[in-house]
């Protein structure tokens, strides 16, 4: 079945470094999407990619998706403590009916 | 607030116990799912109902058992648990299966077996 896989496990920077998590498939994925988690919290979606080489920005986060829709990237410019948490991504193939989520990397940021 | 609701948020059960969580949503979409949330272990998607049907049973053990009477309330009742079971557990909703929207997570119920 399909399975999604995400490195890093964890990364710690510390506040005003970059931040980049990424996201592989083992089969070509019809869509992706990314939730970030915060401690205690519920998973909130912050984007859905589509089309094989999109690039989506959300203020400080990039969002990528691969040429040839296997994998993703997000990276986060300048981190704040705001960006705790783990992030997901999630994706569907073109057999499947239910988005499949990556284990999450989990970020901390060091004041 | 997202618009999907579980309660309770916290549930300390005993392995002999029968109890049931409660998620509502009251976004007017149609389909609805169960995850389960371990530590050091991805999202495991348990159920899926769509319209009403469920459409998916990931192997789920037969001691959780869903319920969706209407498309914006999902149950998930317990009995029997063992203390493995002891998870964060996670009720969703989205538009529909199939139509590649995002899914909105309740709050999630915390769970302890002991």
């Amino acid at each position: 079945g399909q399975q999604v896989m995400q490195i890093p496990q964890y990364q710690h920077v510390q506040e005003g470094e970059d931040f980049t998590t990424y996201c592989n498939s083992s089969t070509t994925l019809s869509n992706i999407q990314w939730y970030k988690q915060r401690p205690g919290g519920h998973p909130v979606f912050l984007i859905q990619l589509v089309k094989s080489g999109e690039v989506k920005k959300q203020k400080r986060l990039t969002f990528q998706f691969g040429e040839a829709k296997k994998n993703s990237s997000l990276h986060i410019t300048a981190t704040q403590t705001t960006d705790v948490g783990t992030y997901f991504c999630a994706g569907i193939d073109n057999y499947g009916q239910n988005f499949v989520f990556g284990p999450g990397t989990r970020l901390s940021v060091l004041p | 607030e997202t618009g999907v609701t579980q309660t309770p948020r916290h549930l300390v059960m005993g392995m002999t116990n029968k109890k049931s969580l409660k998620c509502e949503q009251h976004l007017g979409h149609n389909a609805m799912y169960w995850y389960k949330q371990s530590a050091k272990k991805p999202l495991e998607l348990m159920f899926v109902y769509n319209f009403k049907e469920q459409t998916e049973n990931n192997s789920v053990p037969s001691r959780f058992s869903p319920e969706c009477p209407n498309s914006s309330h999902l149950f998930l009742h317990l009995h029997t648990l063992q203390p493995e079971d002891s998870a964060l557990y996670l009720c969703a909703s989205s538009q529909a299966v199939l139509a590649n929207t995002e899914a909105f997570f309740g709050q999630g119920t915390r769970l302890t077996v002991v």
